[in-house]
């Protein structure tokens, strides 16, 4: 099965914009849809991007996602941060080889 | 209000089982995919089993397979995971999830999780 790295963490200033990336460790990133999950503090995770780049209503669309084939990376980017983005956000995608759903290893993103 | 409730979670011996349950409210799950994803405490998300709609379609990651079974009864409409031969790193807070539908989004809703706790 593959592997999804994700840094430990990150950490911007409010209104600033941050970048969290989720590299798929063998295989073509674009080859299976990226999710992203986000996961406040004694909550549930919820969806903000799916099928790599797509939004769910609700999600303000200061949240954007993007693959990059040259990396074979995703990419979540979070502009004009608020201190209520803090959470823990996740990578998740699909290996249809065993099937097999695989998560990053998430990344806590501190807002400063 | 469309949730996912789970129960059944507790403290247990090593080696012993619990049974998991996963119901909704303001849907119909039976018409859902679903999945059970667990949580160490401090730790990532970690996907566990899946159960296509009409139970024709079961997997497990490597770390339960051969341990844990799914199953689901869509007239109560709900879905179980049996956990067997419980060890100390199953302790974990256990979701269950369910897929969207229509959209490539396996967790498209979450519930609270139920925690199980595995402690001699």
């Amino acid at each position: 099965n593959f592997i999804l790295t994700q840094p430990h963490s990150v950490s911007e200033s409010p209104g600033k914009t941050v970048t969290i990336s989720c590299t798929l460790s063998s295989g073509n990133i674009a080859h299976n849809y990226v999710q992203w999950y986000q996961q406040r503090p004694g909550s549930s995770p919820t969806t903000v991007i799916y099928e790599d780049n797509e939004r769910p209503s609700g999600v303000p669309a200061r949240f954007s996602g993007s693959i990059d084939v040259s990396s074979n990376s995703a990419s979540l980017t979070i502009s004009g941060l608020k201190s209520e983005d803090e959470a823990d956000y996740y990578c998740q995608s699909y290996d249809r080889s065993n099937p097999y759903w695989v998560f990053g290893g998430g990344t806590k993103l501190t807002v400063l | 209000q469309v949730q996912l409730v789970e129960s059944g979670g507790g403290g247990v011996q090593p080696g012993g089982s619990l049974r998991l349950s996963c119901a909704a409210s303001g849907i119909t799950l039976s018409r859902f995919d679903v999945h059970w994803v667990r949580q160490a405490p401090g730790k990532g998300l970690e996907w566990v089993a899946f159960i296509r709609y009409d139970g024709s379609h079961i997997y497990f990651s490597d770390s339960v397979r051969g341990r844990f079974s799914i199953s689901r009864d869509n007239y109560k409409d709900t879905v179980y995971l049996q956990m067997n031969s419980l060890r100390p790193d199953d302790t974990a807070l256990y979701f269950c999830a369910k897929d969207h539908g229509v959209r490539a989004t396996p967790f498209d809703l979450w519930g609270q999780g139920t925690l199980v706790t595995v402690s001699s």
